[in-house]
């Protein structure tokens, strides 16, 4: 199975800041990953796909890239909404894998 | 516009069974991919399954593979999850999840199963 690693766990951020959370794959996913948002007692919400592409009605704050194996997903400028949590998920082979999530609170 | 409602959960003794569906509406269900995620109660997403669009292809987490089976009736917009030999470790919400392009556009808002001991 392809493992996901996500970092930090946990970050603190005041509105209007530059945050990057970073995900990388135990082997080569091509660009095979998307970003999640989740908030609190809410279903995941597309962000990203295709590494890079962001999904339909999604604000451009939001933003990914990717160098190798190693995927960086990026708020420019932290809006009160942004307050959740964050998942990578690789959908290059089966089973499909989850990073462990980044949540992303008021400082 | 596109819906996704889950339904089914409850509180089960281990080793019993439940069937969760997800009624699906406001698209074309039999041309997509569906999938099923969970997330324990404060932890992470671990995606269970997936089925295609014609039930002609599922694969399974190990997790659950032999317990789980994913179903689906294209005449009725409704994906299943019918969950046997229940686990306390499977206790969690339960999302249904469309594929767009194999990733997931669309999710539910989830059904809660807790398995007790």
């Amino acid at each position: 199975d392809i493992q996901m690693t996500q970092s930090p766990s946990t970050l603190s951020a005041s509105v209007g800041d530059r945050v990057t959370i970073t995900c990388r794959a135990s082997q080569s996913i091509n660009s095979w990953l998307a970003w999640y948002q989740q908030q609190v007692g809410k279903a995941p919400k597309v962000l990203i796909y295709e590494a890079s592409s962001l999904e339909s009605g999604v604000p451009s704050r939001f933003s990914g890239t990717r160098s190798g194996t190693e995927f960086t997903l990026t708020i420019s400028s932290l809006q009160p909404d942004d307050f959740a949590t964050y998942y990578c998920q690789q959908y290059y082979s089966y089973p499909l894998t989850f990073g462990g999530g980044t949540k992303v609170e008021i400082k | 516009q596109v819906l996704l409602v889950e339904s089914g959960g409850g509180v089960v003794r281990a080793g019993r069974s439940l069937r969760l569906s997800c009624a699906a509406s406001g698209f074309p269900f039999s041309t997509y991919t569906f999938h099923w995620v969970r997330q324990a109660p404060g932890k992470g997403l671990e995606w269970v399954t997936l089925i295609s669009y014609d039930g002609s292809n599922r694969y399974y987490a190990d997790s659950v593979r032999g317990r789980f089976t994913i179903s689906r009736d294209n005449s009725k917009n409704t994906l299943y999850l019918q969950m046997n030999s229940l686990r306390p470790e499977d206790t969690a919400l339960y999302y249904c999840a469309r594929e767009a392009a194999d990733y997931l556009d669309y999710w539910g808002q989830g059904a809660l199963v807790t398995v007790s001991s």
